[in-house]
């Protein structure tokens, strides 16, 4: 079945520095990846999404690049704030459409914390 | 507000007893989706159901059986309650891909 690795599971940046967080996917099938941010006894929230058919996507501080050859992806935060601290997952999915994306299951990553100092 | 909604938010019981969460989205979303997030972090679904029929069934035991009477609500009942059980249960609803989650029930069985 898809497995979906993320590395590092800790990482500490001081502010105003670039964080980087990567992910393996093991499904070629794969076509979408999400990223989430869950802040501390919060809900997983998304904050940027790639498609398939897309290599880089980007939002203000936040990108996100695919290699699908390698079956990687990562996330890029630049100039990294306090309040960038929180657990960030990466997800993959093989994504149908059928029956209105409930066969869409989304794989997550372990998770990486990532503690922004001030 | 528009989003997904859960009770309750904490929930404490005794092993052996059967409890429910129930989950409620606004979204107008067709799918709705349970998730265990256990005390490693770790985030791993359970079911999903698109217009109150179930799509996938991860191999959970047969003591959570969800419900949904309509496509707003996927309620999800526990019986006969372990100690690992205790999670983090997080409610979800999507529209293509993308999907939303609700704000966590944390289950603790004593």
């Amino acid at each position: 079945g898809e497995n979906v690795e993320q590395h590092p599971s800790t990482l500490s940046v001081q502010e105003g520095d670039s964080a980087v967080i990567k992910c393996t996917y093991s499904d070629s099938a794969s076509n979408y990846f999400p990223w989430y941010k869950q802040e501390l006894g919060k809900r997983p929230q998304l904050i940027i999404d790639i498609r398939s058919n897309v290599g880089e996507k980007k939002d203000q501080r936040i990108a996100v690049t695919l290699n699908k050859t390698a079956k990687h992806f990562s996330l890029h935060i630049t100039e990294t704030q306090p309040e960038d601290s929180a657990v960030y997952f990466c997800a993959a999915s093989i994504g149908s459409g059928v029956y209105g994306g409930a066969t869409n299951k989304l794989i997550f990553g372990t998770g990486t914390l990532l503690a922004v100092q001030p | 507000d528009t989003a997904v909604s859960q009770t309750p938010k904490y929930l404490v019981t005794q092993m052996g007893n059967d409890k429910s969460i129930k989950c409620e989205q606004n979204l107008g979303h067709d799918t709705m989706y349970w998730y265990k997030q256990d005390s490693k972090k770790f985030l791993k679904i359970m079911f999903s159901y698109n217009n109150k029929e179930l799509i996938i069934n991860e191999t959970v035991p047969n003591r959570f059986s969800p419900k949904s009477p309509d496509k707003a609500h996927l309620n999800l009942h526990i019986n006969s309650l372990e100690l690992g059980d205790s999670a983090v249960y997080f409610c979800a609803s999507s529209v293509s891909n993308t999907q939303y989650f609700g704000p966590g029930t944390r289950l603790t069985v004593l």
